[in-house]
């Protein structure tokens, strides 16, 4: 009975890297939301999709941001060349039309 | 976009207090969720309360759609029930994702 999984949970990256975040969701959910929470702060809104669909993409950052959610495999969060202000938790939450449950989150630092 | 206001923004209580969290928004909600984000950063489901009254077990949470505001009640709190809570309807015109309030910061203390 696997909840939403996040992975890693912890990544560190130097200035200019990139930063590949990975979702599963509940099993039978086809809805996956990306959200980045700051330190302090309650959480944004980021993405939302679909299987091979991007349907609301109104909080991502113009550039250096990209998400997907194959046909098969995780959903995945790219961040390319990251900055410092990078750095924050990201979470995945998935749902099937009604009630979103969020994983454990994954945490970028950025040096 | 949807605004969500919570209140208080920080509350301390001793254990075994009771306390009202208060969360207003400025739309039509077609969902809101009440959620717990632990001291190690989880995020736990507490309501799925569009509307009406919820309860379980020391947790109960009422949405009141049409005068656009939620409450979630805590009673009897115990130090677990220590960490941040977060009100994020779903705006009835909007994207189908959750808006979060800031939150309200609870600290239990023995």
């Amino acid at each position: 009975n696997a909840g939403v999984m996040q992975n890693p949970r912890h990544l560190v990256r130097r200035r200019g890297q990139e930063a590949r975040l990975r979702c599963s969701p509940m099993k039978g959910h086809s809805h996956v939301y990306w959200y980045r929470q700051l330190p302090e702060e309650g959480l944004k809104f980021m993405v939302y999709l679909q299987k091979e669909n991007i349907i609301d993409e109104s909080g991502m950052p113009k550039e250096r941001f990209s998400a997907e959610f194959p046909k098969e495999g995780p959903s995945i969060l790219r961040i390319q060349q990251v900055v410092r202000g990078d750095s924050a938790a990201y979470f995945c939450a998935s749902s099937q039309a009604g009630e979103l449950f969020f994983g454990e989150g994954s945490r970028l630092t950025v040096l | 976009g949807i605004q969500v206001e919570q209140s208080p923004p920080d509350l301390i209580l001793q254990e075994g207090a009771n306390s009202t969290l208060r969360c207003n928004f400025s739309d039509s909600v077609n969902n809101l969720q009440w959620f717990h984000q632990n001291p190690w950063g989880q995020l736990i489901n507490l309501f799925y309360i569009p509307s009406g009254t919820k309860q379980n077990g020391r947790l109960s949470a009422t949405t009141v759609a049409t005068e656009r505001y939620s409450l979630l009640y805590i009673s009897s709190s115990q130090t677990t029930d220590s960490g941040v809570y977060f009100c994020a309807p779903v705006s009835g015109g909007g994207a189908d994702g959750l808006t979060f309030g800031k939150g309200t910061h609870l600290i239990i203390q023995p």
